[in-house]
């Protein structure tokens, strides 16, 4: 098993760009979360999904947008980038809202 | 607002020195989870607590969840240069959302 994947791992973007941050898993896990962690601090939840067709949003939303096709995959997409979103983000997995939550590397994304 | 808050931020110490972290809230969570990050990865769980006063040892680490379910300490005794890195406590809030405190940078010395 390959776990929790996440592309691009590094991504600098002009302000007012967007982009689509990729995350796939391969256990078979209802629940997805997305994250973002900023330099010498904690994370951050944005979005998360309980299953297919199913999203929330968590404590920092503004500025993104999520969706859930499949078990597999939960992209978010970055409208209008603004330098504020410039940060580590960190897509994460579990099988259900009680367990043990996979992460993925992670991508560096620079707004300039 | 659910917070956590994690003490010492930072801690620099010589191989085989003990150590304690700490994680505190207001607030009662459901259960605590403690993650371990390295630079450039994603975090790693090391434990789960769910029972108040509940402690659990991995290996040189131990960890326990406060009686009241508020607070949580990760110790680790005769501390080794593999052992540093970024240390995480999360607690299970509502929805089954994950709320993180800001972290602890451990680095031990040779």
């Amino acid at each position: 098993n390959a776990g929790v994947t996440q592309t691009p791992k590094f991504r600098i973007l002009k302000i007012g760009q967007s982009m689509t941050l990729q995350c796939t898993q391969d256990m078979n896990h209802n629940y997805m979360y997305w994250y973002r962690q900023d330099p010498g601090m904690g994370l951050k939840l944005i979005y998360y999904s309980v299953g297919a067709g199913i999203t929330d949003k968590g404590e920092v939303p503004n500025g993104y947008n999520v969706s859930r096709s499949t078990t597999e995959d939960f992209p978010l997409r970055l409208e209008l980038a603004a330098p504020s979103q410039t940060s580590v983000y960190f897509c994460a997995s579990s099988k259900d809202g009680n367990y043990e939550q996979y992460f993925g590397p992670g991508t560096r994304l620079t707004v300039t | 607002t659910q917070l956590l808050e994690q003490s010492p931020q930072f801690l620099s110490i010589q191989e085989g020195e003990n150590l304690t972290v700490y994680c505190n809230s207001s607030s009662v969570f459901s259960s605590l989870q403690w993650y371990r990050q390295e630079p450039g990865e994603g975090p790693v769980l090391l434990v789960t607590v769910v029972t108040g006063g509940e402690v659990k040892k991995l290996k040189r680490l131990t960890f326990q969840f406060g009686d009241a379910r508020k607070d949580s300490s990760l110790h680790i005794t005769a501390a080794q240069t593999g052992d540093t890195g970024l240390y995480l406590c999360a607690g299970l809030g509502s929805s089954y959302k994950l709320i993180f405190g800001s972290g602890t940078r451990l680095l031990v010395r040779p």
